[in-house]
């Protein structure tokens, strides 16, 4: 079971905006260890976004993030085909100096 | 730039151990900490430990602290990952992970968000 959670399951016609939501706790949620990882079928995760709502070079910029105190969220606005994957938050957890993931969302283009 | 290449595929028997090793190239791993991530099949990622190779400092998920181990070599271009007493739960991919720098200057050092991965190892754990 995942320390962070995540709704199993997203989807969305093209066009629309899909948000994916991630609840943890008090000694992982933070403002600036949250990140989002992408996954497509049988590759390796993919950095989306780091600190809660920064791009890094590169990530489309239909992606999102925010945060409201120990819950995150991930936006995708103008949902494309090729959007369809495995969405991960993940997050810095102070108590065990390591990385806590999310259970991963599928997120479907209808 | 940074690239990380894992070793092949792995079959085992269960009760017994696998190493796997991760190569940098492009460039060392220095002041970066490398991380193991594991997925078994149709699951979350899980976070298994770090090192960092210029010290050897280690930290490992309380979950596998007994039966894991990650070490690196003087080079600080390849980390070697071994899981001891295979069981059948350990059948997954298995990826090394580390940050590509770009956001240096963000995040403590432990902290960096991992943007640059391994190819992934397929380990399958049989009896």
């Amino acid at each position: 079971q995942s320390v962070l959670t995540q709704p199993p399951s997203a989807s969305g016609t093209p066009g629309q905006r899909v948000t994916i939501s991630c609840s943890g706790g008090s000694s992982n949620i933070k403002f600036n260890t949250l990140n989002w990882y992408q996954q497509l079928p049988g590759a390796a995760p993919k950095l989306l976004v780091h600190g809660v709502s920064q791009r890094p070079s590169g990530a489309p910029d239909r992606f999102s993030g925010s945060i409201s105190g120990t819950s995150a969220s991930l936006a995708i606005s103008g949902l494309r085909s090729e959007d369809e994957a495995y969405y991960y938050c993940a997050a810095w957890d102070d108590s065990l100096s390591g990385w806590v993931f999310g259970g991963g969302t599928k997120v479907t283009v209808l | 730039q940074m690239q990380l290449v894992q070793s092949g595929a792995e079959v085992k028997k269960t009760g017994s151990s696998v190493r796997l090793s991760c190569k940098a190239s492009g460039d060392t791993f220095t002041y970066r900490y490398l991380h193991w991530v594991r997925q078994a099949p149709g699951q979350a990622l899980e976070w298994m430990g770090w090192i960092t190779p210029f010290n050897g400092n280690t930290n490992y998920a309380r979950s596998l602290q007994a039966r894991v181990t990650i070490t690196g070599d003087r080079s600080m271009t390849t980390v070697y990952l071994d899981l001891s007493t295979l069981r059948s739960e350990d059948t997954g991919m298995y990826f090394c992970a580390t940050t590509s720098g770009e956001h240096q200057l963000l995040y403590p050092d432990q902290q960096q968000p991992l943007d640059c991965w391994g190819q992934g190892t397929l380990v399958t754990v049989s009896s």
